[in-house]
C-alpha cells in the first residue's frame, strides 16, 4: 500500500496570505494525484487532479505541482471560504490511499 | 442535478452486519464506476471499495473479506454489505461517483454520508 504523508498537520494563515501544503508518497505515483477540500460537516470536494489540473469551477488561486513522490498545493491568497481541511489522494495503485489531511485555519 | 443519498447506517454490535445503500439520480448510473469512502469521527478519509460499471470490485486492505460492494443498475442503487464489523469500522460512510479525466480516476460527486457506529 502506498502511504501518503501530508505536512503540516495544521497551518495557521492570515486571510490574503499564501498557503503551501505538502504531500509525500511512499513510492512514485507519477502524476496520479488529486487534492480534495473538506469543510466541517460537508462532503469532500475535488480541487485538483493529475497533480496540477484544476477541477471545473475551482478558482485560479488554487494550484498544484509535483510528480513522483513530492507534491504541493498552493493557495495564493487565502479567502475566508478556503479555511478547511485538504487531503491528497493517489490513484496510481490499488488500494487508493489518502493522506491524513492538512487543516488550514485562520491565524 | 447529480444526487447521491446514502442510507442504512446505525448502531450495530461488534461482529454484526449492516447493509448500506446509496440511491443515485441525475446521471446514467449504469455508465459510471462508483465508490465508498469512510471517515472515522474527527479523522481523515479512507477509501473503502470501488465497483466498475462492468461489476469489477476493489477493496481496501482493512475491509477485504468482510465487506462486499455491489450495484443494482435497475434501481440506480449502490450497496455495501458489511460483515464481522469491528469498533474501528465506526465512521461516516460516503458514496461517490467516479469520473475518468485523461486517465485520472476522480471522485466528482459525493453524498452526505451515513453514520455507522459499532459498539456494544
Amino acid at each position: 500500500e502506498i502511504v501518503m504523508a501530508q505536512s503540516p498537520a495544521t497551518l495557521s494563515v492570515s486571510p490574503g496570505e499564501r498557503a503551501t501544503l505538502s504531500c509525500r508518497a511512499s513510492q512514485s505515483v507519477s502524476d496520479n494525484l488529486a487534492w480534495y477540500q473538506q469543510k466541517p460537516g460537508r462532503a469532500p470536494r475535488l480541487l485538483i487532479h493529475g497533480a496540477s489540473t484544476r477541477a471545473t469551477g475551482v478558482p485560479a488561486r488554487f494550484s498544484g505541482s509535483g510528480s513522483e513522490t513530492e507534491f504541493t498545493l498552493t493557495i495564493s491568497s487565502l479567502q475566508s471560504e478556503d479555511f478547511a481541511v485538504y487531503y491528497c489522494q493517489q490513484y496510481n495503485n490499488w488500494p487508493l490511499t489518502f493522506g491524513g489531511g492538512t487543516k488550514v485555519e485562520i491565524k | 442535478e447529480v444526487q447521491l443519498v446514502e442510507s442504512g447506517g446505525g448502531l450495530v454490535q461488534p461482529g454484526g452486519s449492516l447493509r448500506l445503500s446509496c440511491a443515485a439520480s441525475g446521471f446514467t448510473f449504469s455508465s459510471y464506476d462508483m465508490t465508498w469512502v469512510r471517515q472515522a469521527p474527527g479523522m481523515g478519509l479512507e477509501w473503502v471499495s470501488s465497483i466498475t460499471r462492468g461489476g469489477n470490485t476493489y477493496y481496501g486492505d482493512s475491509v477485504k473479506g468482510r465487506f462486499a460492494i455491489s450495484r443494482d443498475n435497475s434501481e440506480n442503487t449502490l450497496h455495501l454489505e458489511m460483515n464481522s464489523l469491528r469498533a474501528e469500522d465506526t465512521a461516516l460512510y460516503y458514496c461517490a461517483k467516479i469520473v475518468y479525466i485523461g486517465g485520472s480516476q476522480l471522485f466528482d460527486y459525493w453524498g452526505q454520508g451515513t453514520l455507522v457506529t459499532v459498539s456494544s
